[in-house]
C-alpha cells in the first residue's frame, strides 16, 4: 500500500531481551518520526530524522533506546534489555516536508504494540 | 519545557450538540498548530492545521479551530456533532524554535450518544 507500514504489529518479549521495530515510510517522505503512546495518553515524542540524519533524539528515554535511518528511508527503533515499563504502542509517522516553519502533516502508521513480560 | 495541555479527558455529548475541545500550549515563540483524530480501530489522521493567516481554520467533516495567540489556545469546535464523530482527538504543536519537534497533548476522548 501507499501508507506508512510498521512491523511487527504486535511484539511480546521477555524482560531483558532486545527488540527492533521497523518503519517503512511513504515513498519520498523526507521526515520520519517515532512516538511512544501509553494507554490513555497522547503520543510522546521520541526522535525524528530528516533523510538519514537524526535531527532530534531528545525524547529517547535512556541509552537503551536508539534509532537509525541509514538510507533515508526505512527506520529501525531498537530497545535493548527491555523492561516492563517499555510496554506501549510505538508509532511511526512520516512527512513530506523537511521541517522548521514548513513542518506539516504527519502520516501515521498502524503502530507496533510492545508487551514486555 | 514545551508542553501542550488538553483539559478535557472524556467528553460525552448527544447527537446535534455543539462541541468545543480545549487546547493550550506553552509559550515559545511562533508555532504551527494541528488537531489529529483517531477513530476506533484506525490510525491517527490530520483533522486541520494552522500555519499563518486567518486564525479561524476549517478542517474536514465540519470541524474548525480558532487560534488565539494571546491565550496560547487552539480550541476545536463543531456546531453539531454526529455519532460518527466518536473518536479520540489530539492537539499538537510545533515551535519554530525547536525545528520540527511536534508535541502532542494527552488527548480527549469524545463519545456521542445516538
Amino acid at each position: 500500500g501507499a501508507g506508512v507500514s510498521q512491523s511487527p504489529r504486535y511484539k511480546v518479549t521477555k524482560r531483558g531481551q532486545d527488540v527492533a521495530l521497523r518503519c517503512d515510510p511513504i515513498s519520498g517522505h523526507v521526515s520520519l518520526y517515532w512516538y511512544r503512546q501509553a494507554l490513555g495518553q497522547g503520543p510522546e515524542f521520541l526522535t525524528y530524522f530528516n533523510y538519514e540524519a537524526q535531527q532530534d533524539k531528545s525524547g529517547l528515554p535512556n541509552d537503551r533506546f536508539s534509532a537509525e535511518r541509514p538510507e533515508g528511508s526505512i527506520s529501525t527503533l531498537t530497545i535493548q534489555r527491555t523492561e516492563q515499563r517499555d510496554s506501549a504502542m510505538y508509532r511511526c509517522a512520516s512527512s513530506p516536508t523537511s521541517g522548521g516553519a514548513d513542518t506539516g502533516e504527519l502520516f501515521f502508521g498502524e503502530g507496533s504494540r510492545l508487551t514486555v513480560l | 519545557a514545551q508542553s501542550v495541555s488538553q483539559h478535557n479527558h472524556h467528553v460525552i455529548l448527544s447527537e446535534a450538540a455543539s462541541l468545543e475541545l480545549g487546547c493550550n500550549y506553552s509559550y515559545g515563540g511562533t508555532v504551527n498548530l494541528f488537531w489529529y483524530v483517531q477513530y476506533p480501530g484506525q490510525h491517527l489522521q490530520l483533522l486541520l492545521k494552522y500555519f499563518s493567516g486567518d486564525p479561524l481554520v476549517k478542517g474536514i467533516k465540519g470541524f474548525e479551530a480558532e487560534f488565539i495567540k494571546s491565550k496560547f489556545s487552539f480550541n476545536l469546535r463543531k456546531p453539531s456533532v454526529q455519532w460518527s464523530d466518536t473518536a479520540e482527538y489530539f492537539c499538537a504543536v510545533t515551535w519554530y524554535s525547536s525545528a520540527s519537534k511536534i508535541i502532542f497533548g494527552s488527548g480527549t476522548r469524545l463519545s456521542i450518544r445516538p
